[in-house]
């Protein structure tokens, strides 16, 4: 079974900071995907950033990067020059290819607020 | 930009009534889901479409919930007698391959249906 942790319930920081959310991951599998999600107070969720478990590079979009330490299990959003509507829930994810299943499991979410 | 939509954005119901909730998924995509979000929990997995066919299904997925494509566009998830619990936001999502190469995973999510059952 897959399992994602984050154990971070709110976070703040400063406008213009870097700001990481942890995510810790837990499978047997050797082929998963990472994902992270971002879910403002209007309710959708919007798909920030992927990072595949043979992927040698972190991941990088625009201001959020992956900090994926595949040893440590661990798959932390780092979201650099953090701005006022950076402020929402976010949401790491994996999927792994376990016995053909693409079921993705999501963590808890952490709540990012940005303060000026 | 293509994107996914839901109808309506808010659905009130009596506890027992039938509710149908609408999707429209980006037209080239080929696997559709519908998520559940209970109120401050985490998003969790219903179903997986593909082919006209359910692929995956979670435990929440039970007898009272079913997955229709009745035309080349719409995605409709009904929940046959509605329960108090199954009150949530309701996601639908869309994806154009099923694969582990990092094209193949962007799922874009719909703005949500939020149920709320009396």
């Amino acid at each position: 079974a897959q399992k994602i942790t984050q154990t971070q319930p709110g976070m703040f920081v400063q406008e213009k900071e870097a700001v990481t959310l942890d995510c810790t991951y837990d499978t047997s599998d050797q082929s998963y995907g990472l994902f992270w999600y971002k879910q403002p107070s209007s309710g959708e969720m919007i798909f920030l950033i992927y990072q595949g478990s043979y992927d040698e590079q972190n991941a990088t979009e625009g201001r959020y990067s992956l900090n994926f330490q595949k040893a440590r299990k661990s798959a932390n959003l780092v979201i650099s020059a953090s701005q006022l509507g950076d402020s929402a829930m976010y949401f790491c994810a994996m999927r792994s290819a376990s016995g053909g299943s693409y079921i993705p499991t999501f963590g808890r979410g952490t709540s990012l607020i940005v303060h000026p | 930009e293509p994107e996914v939509t839901q109808t309506p954005s808010h659905q009130v119901t009596q506890m027992g009534q039938e509710v149908i909730l609408r999707c429209v998924p980006i037209s080239n995509h080929l696997y559709f889901y519908w998520y559940r979000q209970i109120l401050g929990q985490k998003v969790e997995f219903l179903v997986s479409f593909y082919n006209n066919e359910i692929s995956e299904k979670s435990e929440i997925f039970d007898d009272q919930f079913s997955v229709e494509r009745p035309d080349g566009s719409n995605f409709t998830l009904k929940i046959r007698s509605t329960k108090l619990e199954d009150s949530a936001m309701y996601f639908c999502a869309s994806r154009a391959y099923q694969g582990m190469g990092s094209s193949y995973n962007e799922q874009f999510f719909g703005p949500g249906t939020r149920l709320t059952v009396l």
